[in-house]
């Protein structure tokens, strides 16, 4: 497996503001990262693929200047919610494949509101 | 955005039955396919997986199904315990593509 930790593991902004959310691969050097959002009650959504050292992939609907990926070592990636407004509260959640390059492992979630 | 009143398949058990997870897909294409655990405000964890030239996989206390003809996944859970409450999500693979992911269902144990 990985083990993938993030933080902060809970946030509370006000409308307008920037959020940063850090994703650590703490075992295991991570070419790629994965980047979900998932609502209450909802499956889990595919916002982008990080890779490192180069830019991300995102997934279409997904805006890149507010959604903003860096992903500059083998072990951390970070999500920017820019501008942040309360629409894009959620669960954001990263994850890695680890030696298997298939199966994904995930880190422990962010929950972002924004008031 | 946020559906307001969604509801997640739900299956309840008792303890000590044994719980069967369903999953339809859509994808004749997908090799690869995982299931998950998410329970309530954390990241999915990982539980089994399965190839496509397999039909069968067991782990501890799990089995997964495949029946690729109708394109249908199934997790067996044997003697589910209240621990095991949570949303069960499959999710599929083909070839290099990114995972997605089903719409999950929840699992409710009661002692």
């Amino acid at each position: 497996g990985a083990v993938v930790s993030q933080h902060p593991s809970w946030v509370i902004c006000k409308s307008g503001t920037s959020v940063k959310i850090e994703c650590r691969s703490l075992d295991f050097q991570a070419t790629t990262m994965f980047w979900y959002r998932q609502f209450p009650k909802q499956s889990l959504m595919l916002m982008a693929t990080s890779n490192e050292g180069s830019k991300a992939t995102y997934e279409q609907g997904v805006e890149k200047d507010k959604f903003l990926i860096n992903h500059a070592s083998l072990t951390l990636s970070t999500l920017t919610v820019t501008s942040a407004h309360p629409e894009d509260s959620s669960f954001y959640i990263c994850s890695e494949t680890g030696t298997s390059e298939e199966t994904q492992y995930f880190g422990p979630g962010t929950r972002l509101l924004v008031l | 955005g946020e559906s307001v009143g969604l509801h997640l398949p739900t299956l309840s058990v008792q303890e000590g039955d044994n719980s069967i997870i369903n999953c339809a897909y859509s994808n004749s294409a997908s090799d690869y396919f995982i299931w998950y655990k998410q329970e309530s405000g954390k990241g999915p964890q990982f539980i089994i997986d399965i190839r496509s030239n397999m039909d069968k996989r067991q782990g501890q206390r799990v089995t997964v199904l495949l029946n690729k003809t109708v394109k249908h996944l199934s997790l067996q859970i044997a003697a589910t315990q209240p621990g095991d409450s949570a949303v069960y999500f499959c999710a599929e693979k083909a070839g290099y593509s990114t995972l997605t992911f089903g719409k999950g269902t929840m699992l409710l144990v009661s002692p």
